[in-house]
């Protein structure tokens, strides 16, 4: 049980360049998220989706694309790099139970991706 | 969505017992409270949650108070190991706009001190 895989683990662009960072997971979860995270500040949230075929926006999703195609997998895509996208990525996914009226939500988080733009 | 405030930063010596607070003042009847910790150079993993009274876990103890405008993570003796910074998360992941309604923010940095 692999729990979330991110790939690549590191990657150097250039201005302009496009990439894809690919986020799968193996425990079934409906849920997954797409967060950034740049030196002494907290994660914001990119992308999100609440199942398969679904996506919305989250509190930075400007210069970034997000895809669902599969349960098990979301894909954020850059299409024009920028320095302002350097960063640490990280993905998640979660499940959602209902008690007392409230979700229940636990995110399980992948090792991260560094990515340098120049 | 409930708005939270930690510290953002705390000293402690190793075998001390850490109280982390975590103020939510407009937490609604039904939203759980979550923590999670941060290593550098990793992800945040969960470490602890609840809705009221007391939960406690192999890792820590979350106290709840009776009005819940308020949590404490508590964690007994700290090793070095437990320097991380601590996130707490407090509502509803999901309005009923269908909106994403949790958020991380700074989180309270931990340091164990030998």
């Amino acid at each position: 049980n692999a729990g979330v895989t991110q790939t690549p683990k590191f990657r150097v662009l250039k201005t302009g360049q496009s990439m894809t960072l690919l986020c799968a997971q193996d425990m079934n979860h409906e849920y997954m998220y797409w967060y950034r995270q740049d030196p002494g500040m907290g994660l914001r949230l990119i992308h999100y989706s609440v199942g398969e075929g679904t996506t919305a926006k989250g509190e930075v999703p400007d210069g970034y694309n997000v895809s669902r195609l599969k349960k098990q997998n979301f894909l954020l895509g850059l299409e024009s790099a920028a320095p302002s996208q350097t960063s640490v990525y990280f993905c998640a996914s979660s499940y959602s139970s209902f008690e007392r009226g409230g979700a229940k939500n636990i995110q399980y988080f992948g090792a991260g991706t560094r990515l340098s733009v120049l | 969505l409930a708005k939270t405030t930690q510290p953002i930063s705390m000293d402690s010596y190793e075998g001390q017992e850490v109280n982390i607070t975590c103020s939510h003042n407009n937490i609604a009847t039904n939203d759980y409270i979550t923590w999670y910790q941060q290593f550098p150079s990793q992800g945040p993993r969960f470490i602890i949650q609840g809705y009221k009274t007391k939960v406690t876990n192999e890792v820590a103890s979350l106290f709840i108070p009776a009005d819940r405008k308020s949590s404490t993570l508590s964690l007994p003796r700290v090793s070095l190991s437990d320097t991380a910074v601590y996130y707490c998360l407090v509502g509803d992941p999901y309005s009923g706009a269908g909106s994403y309604q949790l958020t991380f923010g700074k989180g309270t940095k931990l340091s164990v001190i030998p």
